[in-house]
């Protein structure tokens, strides 16, 4: 069965400091890969996906991800966080076919908050 | 263009009552999600349609819940009678296919407080 693992459920880091958050799955194939922010008392946003090809994709708010097959880990970083990048996010995976097919498995979330 | 809609934004009610939360999906896109969010169990798949049509309701917690899709612009979440326990935000979010490719979009929520 698929699954996603954020080891980390809060994380402090200066504002301007580097951040990387870190996400693992479990699937069968190569999966399609997300990350989504949600901002206190709103939705979730997509900051970036991952299909297939080059490994490191570029998102929205400066944020980037890198798909590691070999382990299994989609992390997402940013290089200079922002105050308002506080905020707290998700890693999902979808399945290609199968009986699930169209269906996202999220991790439990990371909270991020920035330090002055 | 409007996202995804989703009423009441906030809903209070007392053990026992009928609830009922609503969801407008964007325009032309043929598949939509309900979730639910909890501190203890974070963001769960209730059920999801694809072309108005429930493809899997297995996260459906229990028969109290009920979910329909009259039509392509509209959703509702059921439940009767409501707990305590159902206390959460409900989240409704549609794509425009159902391959694990499409990007969901997500609705503001709703947020339930059963009292």
């Amino acid at each position: 069965a698929q699954s996603v693992t954020q080891p980390d459920i809060h994380i402090t880091v200066s504002e301007g400091a580097s951040l990387e958050l870190r996400c693992n799955y479990s699937y069968g194939a190569t999966p399609y890969l997300f990350w989504y922010v949600q901002s206190p008392g709103q939705g979730l946003q997509l900051l970036l996906k991952y299909f297939s090809g080059d490994t490191l994709v570029q998102g929205i708010k400066g944020f980037e991800a890198e798909f590691k097959r070999s382990q299994s880990s989609f992390n997402l970083r940013k290089p200079s966080v922002h105050w308002s990048d506080a905020a707290e996010y998700f890693c999902a995976v979808g399945a290609h076919v199968g009986g699930s097919q169209g269906n996202l498995i999220f991790g439990k979330g990371t909270k991020l908050s920035v330090k002055p | 263009d409007a996202g995804v809609i989703q009423s009441p934004r906030h809903e209070v009610t007392e053990m026992g009552q009928e609830v009922t939360l609503r969801c407008k999906p964007i325009s032309g896109h043929n598949s939509l999600f309900w979730y639910r969010q909890t501190m203890m169990r974070g963001l769960e798949l209730l059920i999801y349609f694809n072309n108005n049509v429930p493809i899997d309701d297995s996260g459906m917690p229990e028969d109290r819940f009920s979910a329909k899709m009259p039509n392509a612009s509209f959703s509702t979440l059921k439940i009767q009678p409501s707990e305590p326990r159902d206390s959460a935000v409900y989240f409704c979010a549609s794509s425009s296919g159902l391959a694990g490719q499409y990007e969901q979009y997500f609705g503001p929520g709703t947020r339930l407080t059963v009292t």
